[in-house]
Order: C-alpha cells, then structure tokens, then sequence
C-alpha cells in the first residue's frame, strides 16, 4: 500500500466551473477525511466518511461542496459553481476508526480558481 | 466546544539548538488522544508524535518528545538538536468533538511555523 493518493495534484479553472477531486484511502482504514487548508492555516474540516456513510459535515460548508464514498473505498469531493474564494489545498486522509492511531495524510490537491 | 491553542505562531532557531513548541487545548473528555503533526513547506502532513491521556510516561521519538500535563491540558513539543529539515509548520491536534452534537474526530491547533537557520 503506498498510502493516501490525491488526484490531481493541481487544478486550475475558471470561476463558475465545477471541479472534482479524488482520493484513494489506505486500503485497511475505513475512515476517510476532508479537509481545506489555506496558507499559513491549520486543516479546516469539510466532511468524514465511515465505510460508505458520510457521518459529518461542517456546518459552514456551502452546498455547493458535496462529496461522496460509493463502495466505502475512494472518494470523490465535487466542488460547483467554484469561486475564487475557493482557491486553496484540499487534504484528504484516511484512519483506522476514530483515528486513536492518527491520520495518514495525501499530498493535497490545489485548486486555484482564476 | 473543544478547542487547541498554539500560541507561537513562528518561533526560529539555530540548526542543532533544542526547542519547544507550546500546546494547550480544552476538553472535558478523561481519555482522548494527542498529537504534533509536521507539514515541510509544500509536502505533505505528516504525524511527529502521540500520545495517549491515560498514560503519564511522555511519549518520545528519536530527537522529538512531549512534555504532557494532563491537569494543566498542556501538550509541549520539544526537538532536541534541531536539523534543517525540521523546518516545518507544527501542528498540535487531539481527538475530540467540534460540539455536542459532533463525531469524535481531530481537533487542530493553528499551527506554528518553526524555521531552523543554519
């Protein structure tokens, strides 16, 4: 298993397009994590997943971010409609249940809307 | 609502000198778990350390270790003889709710940018 793999590792678009990203898990952990990290800042939560269910997601998050985990292994975070407010890195990670042993981090992916 | 507080935002040093970063959080939980993360400037995050509340042995990684205080909630990292690719944003997480109504998951500090000169 070579950990947490996040596609693409770049995206740029232009404001009002839709963008989808994706993240391939570590095959064992049945945890899976978004998040969105602005320079300088600390991880900000977006969405979680157990197996297939999405158990949580941040109540400021905007509808048009939506997310999904069919078959409880990759997931896939679309983002709709996208502004420039948007731009920033989106983590994925993934853990062995409530993460006592720690999250395993992807590379992120980047989005910068122009 | 549980939260972390790094209160260092940067903190610079020179190359084989020791450091502490500083980390304190709230929480009314008993048993929970805590973490320093490191994330080098355009890579990926990566967990430093652990540690579990229940026990009071301070957990130690080759050149990095905790100072943990579980009754004053205090969670210091401490890198003994620093190297240049320590240069890194630290970040301090414990596994926690956001609110009542939340799942337990990890709850982050804001970081600390941590600049190793040589």
């Amino acid at each position: 298993d070579t950990g947490v793999s996040q596609n693409p590792r770049h995206k740029i678009t232009k404001r009002g397009q839709n963008v989808t990203f994706r993240c391939d898990p570590i095959s064992e952990h049945n945890r899976l994590y978004w998040y969105r990290q602005t320079l300088g800042q600390g991880p900000e939560f977006l969405t979680y997943f157990q197996n297939e269910a999405q158990l949580e997601k941040s109540r400021l998050l905007s509808d048009r971010f939506s997310a999904e985990r069919p078959k409880g292994s990759f997931s896939t975070l679309e983002i709709q409609r996208t502004e420039q407010g948007d731009s920033a890195m989106y983590l994925c990670a993934s853990s062995l249940l409530d993460g006592y042993y720690g999250y395993t981090f992807g590379s992120g992916t980047r989005l910068t809307v122009v | 609502a549980q939260t972390v507080t790094q209160s260092q935002p940067e903190m610079s040093v020179q190359e084989a000198e020791t450091v502490t970063l500083s980390c304190t959080y709230d929480t009314s939980e008993s048993n929970y778990y805590l973490f320093w993360y490191k994330q080098p400037p355009s890579r990926q995050m990566i967990l430093v350390i652990r540690q579990e509340a229940y026990k009071q042995q301070n957990a130690t990684e080759n050149r990095f270790s905790v100072n943990f205080q579980k009754a004053a909630k205090s969670f210091s990292l401490k890198i003994s003889d620093s190297q240049l690719g320590d240069t890194a944003m630290y970040f301090c997480a414990f596994n926690g709710r956001l609110d009542r109504d939340s799942n337990y998951q990890l709850i982050w500090g804001a970081g600390t940018k941590l600049i190793i000169k040589p």
